[in-house]
């Protein structure tokens, strides 16, 4: 099983940019990257998910470099609402989400 | 996600007691799952079902036991709960053919066990 490891927290202000990098050194040739967000006493709801290069929809980009073994979730202009937090996971879609692992994730506190 | 649901949204019981949770879907996925949240912590996989016919444990399982009553309905159990499975529940679903396995999930159960 891919392992990632993300920041434990980021604290970031209303308008700005977040970055949240994601380190998965032993990804797999047929593993795809999922982010998801998690607001409090709520489930995880799908941000965005790709195999390489740039990611792009409404909501976030995803940023995968060549050899994939990090990848970098990127919040554009964030407000308070954003505050949450923010899973990294590594799997095979085709294999089944059971193999991909929610850690603890990256819990980010948006400032006004 | 409205088209996961689970029930109940709280329950509070006491030590040893049988206790059902369900979760009911009208996505037409093929997968569910039971997670546990802890607070401050990640999700952690209790069990996983492919299809009606398939049921798979996951990290967690020791304590619980699943039903998959029909492709819409996944229902987990605690035979005789204890303190320490106070936790938040969520119920998932996915769906193979997709091709990207995203997780859909329930509004979560919040159980307190005495």
């Amino acid at each position: 099983l891919a392992k990632t490891t993300q920041p434990i927290s980021m604290d970031s202000y209303e308008g700005q940019e977040v970055n949240i990098t994601c380190s998965h050194n032993n990804i797999a040739t047929n593993d795809y990257i999922t982010w998801y967000q998690q607001f409090p006493s709520q489930g995880p709801r799908f941000i965005i998910q790709g195999y390489k290069t740039k990611v792009t929809n409404e909501v976030a980009s995803l940023f995968i470099p060549a050899d994939r073994k990090s990848s970098t979730l990127s919040l554009p202009r964030v407000s308070l609402s954003d505050t949450a937090v923010y899973y990294c996971l590594v799997g095979d879609p085709y294999t089944g989400g059971f193999k991909t692992i929610f850690g603890a994730g990256t819990r980010l506190f948006v400032k006004a | 996600d409205a088209d996961v649901t689970q029930t109940p949204r709280n329950r509070i019981t006491k030590t040893g007691k049988r206790i059902m949770l369900e979760c009911s879907q009208t996505k037409g996925h093929d997968r569910m799952y039971w997670y546990r949240q802890d607070p401050g912590l990640g999700l952690r996989l209790i069990y996983y079902s492919f299809d009606v016919k398939d049921i798979n444990k996951g990290e967690i399982s020791d304590g619980y036991s699943v039903s998959r009553q029909a492709q819409a309905k996944f229902s987990l159990s605690l035979e005789s709960a204890i303190p320490n499975q106070t936790a938040l529940y969520f119920c998932a679903t996915s769906d193979w053919a997709s091709g990207t396995d995203t997780q859909y999930f329930g509004p979560g159960t919040r159980l307190t066990v005495l």
